[in-house]
């Protein structure tokens, strides 16, 4: 149990189409990240959002956008769904940006699938 | 840029057997490497964290050693069982960069 909570745990949705998926970060955790993992491969970082702002971001086009809030919690925004965006969609939590020793923890993940 | 690389890719080994997954990494200024479990369709839950100042980490049956210099570290997994087959990923950050991580080691114990 790593206190990182996502929704929804599966979805399917139409090529096209938006998708907004969210995360509530461990308690005290003021650093949220999320990574998308296809089938066979490490996690890629999509961005990274520290004490509300965005801090980092990954090679993902303007379609992937999102939103931390004042409790830390976040959302992932994905406008106009492609096939390819099919994945595990996971967010992280930590704190102060995984500085050395601080882990990163993961939530159990957001299903996607595009058709 | 940093990349990551775990081998083998994938491992088969009868209950008991200890065994060792490899991780190696090209930029060594490190601040954490974290090695992960991964269950068929699930999340990733944190195995063990060592500092770049640390040179390995115990938990139970497992240690995980770190050879900063050389870019590469070591899960270790002693007496293994069933429990322990899943995917194991190695992934590493610099500050507040974000976590680069393996493709993992995808690990089957035999009963």
């Amino acid at each position: 149990e790593t206190g990182v909570t996502q929704s929804p745990t599966h979805l399917i949705k139409t090529r096209g189409q938006q998708v907004t998926l969210r995360c509530s970060s461990q308690s005290g955790h003021n650093t949220v990240s999320w990574y998308q993992q296809a089938l066979g491969q490490g996690p890629q970082f999509i961005f990274q959002y520290y004490r509300e702002e965005e801090n980092g971001r990954g090679n993902f086009p303007p379609r992937f956008s999102g939103l931390q809030f004042p409790n830390y919690s976040s959302e992932l925004n994905v406008n106009a769904l492609e096939l390819d965006d099919s994945a595990l969609y996971l967010c992280a939590s930590s704190l102060e940006g995984g500085r050395t020793g601080n882990t990163i923890y993961f939530g159990e993940g957001s299903w996607l699938t595009v058709v | 840029k940093q990349e990551v690389t775990q081998i083998p890719a994938a491992l088969s080994v009868p209950e008991g057997e200890n065994l060792v997954l490899n991780c190696s990494f090209t930029d060594s200024a490190i601040y954490n490497l974290q090695w992960f479990r991964q269950d068929p369709g699930k999340g990733l839950t944190s195995l063990l964290l060592i500092q770049s100042s640390q040179r390995e980490q115990t938990s139970g049956r497992l240690n995980a050693s770190l050879d900063k210099s050389s870019g590469r570290s070591t899960l270790y997994i002693a007496a293994s069982q069933p429990g322990d087959s899943a995917t194991y990923l190695c992934a590493v950050n610099s500050g507040n960069t974000p976590l680069v991580f393996g493709k993992g080691t995808r690990l089957s114990v035999i009963a």
